[in-house]
């Protein structure tokens, strides 16, 4: 059956540019979420949504990270004025409901030059 | 302290003996706990998940928790050169009204030679 898809795969870009990372869930799922990777650590979150509304934000690591998920499916993360810091990949995990167990996606590589 | 701690290795065993990755975590609170496989480029990918205190077998793979020492372990029998990857631990975190995020450790590296 068809899992959690990332697009794109792989985004390079510039600092100080605009970047949108979209998340397609299992379908079904309920809860999504999306963490951040860097290397060498494990998956950090960032954000939960419980159908159209982030119920949790608080690992977002600031107002130039945003998210949404406007019919409850399809999720997308923006992140304004990237950083050289923001290089991670960003890994998207569905659930069926909350708390239940959670699987990822392939994540997206996100490289600011 | 962090949240979930797990020694980053590299772990290394020979092809058919038995790996012992652990982990502990410090909210004791926390009440659901996995073990995710994370080959290198890849995502993470479930292998065992474990709710109650005791072990959970499934195969190979052998989950252990013990909350009152706020540990938790994987051991993996008859380890393969296919087992090399990175092991995370994650605990699903208590705070934030139950949302079911998970924290993870920083991953230990398996390395099973032939």
């Amino acid at each position: 059956g068809a899992g959690v898809s990332q697009t794109p795969s792989n985004k390079v870009t510039e600092k100080g540019k605009y970047v949108e990372l979209r998340c397609d869930p299992i379908s079904g799922h309920t809860a999504l979420y999306w963490y951040r990777q860097s290397l060498g650590q494990g998956p950090e979150f960032l954000i939960y949504f419980q159908g159209t509304g982030a119920a949790d934000d608080s690992g977002l690591p600031n107002d130039r990270f945003f998210a949404v998920r406007p019919e409850g499916s399809v999720s997308t993360l923006k992140i304004q004025r990237t950083e050289r810091g923001d290089s991670a990949v960003y890994l998207c995990a569905s659930s069926l409901k909350r708390q239940e167990t959670q699987y990822f996606g392939p994540g997206t590589r996100l490289l600011v030059l | 302290q962090k949240e979930v701690e797990q020694n980053s290795g590299p772990l290394s065993v020979p092809e058919g003996a038995i790996a012992s990755l652990n982990c502990t975590y410090s909210d004791r609170g926390s009440q659901s706990f996995f073990w995710y496989r994370q080959y290198s480029g890849k995502s993470p990918e479930l292998i065992m998940s474990i709710y109650s205190n005791g072990d959970k077998e499934d195969g190979r793979f052998t989950a252990q928790l013990n909350k009152a020492s706020q540990y938790v372990s994987l051991l993996i029998r008859d380890s393969q050169p296919s087992d090399s990857a990175t092991y995370l631990c994650a605990v699903n975190s208590v705070g934030s009204g139950n949302t079911g995020k998970l924290i993870f450790g920083q991953g230990t590296t398996l390395q099973v030679k032939p």
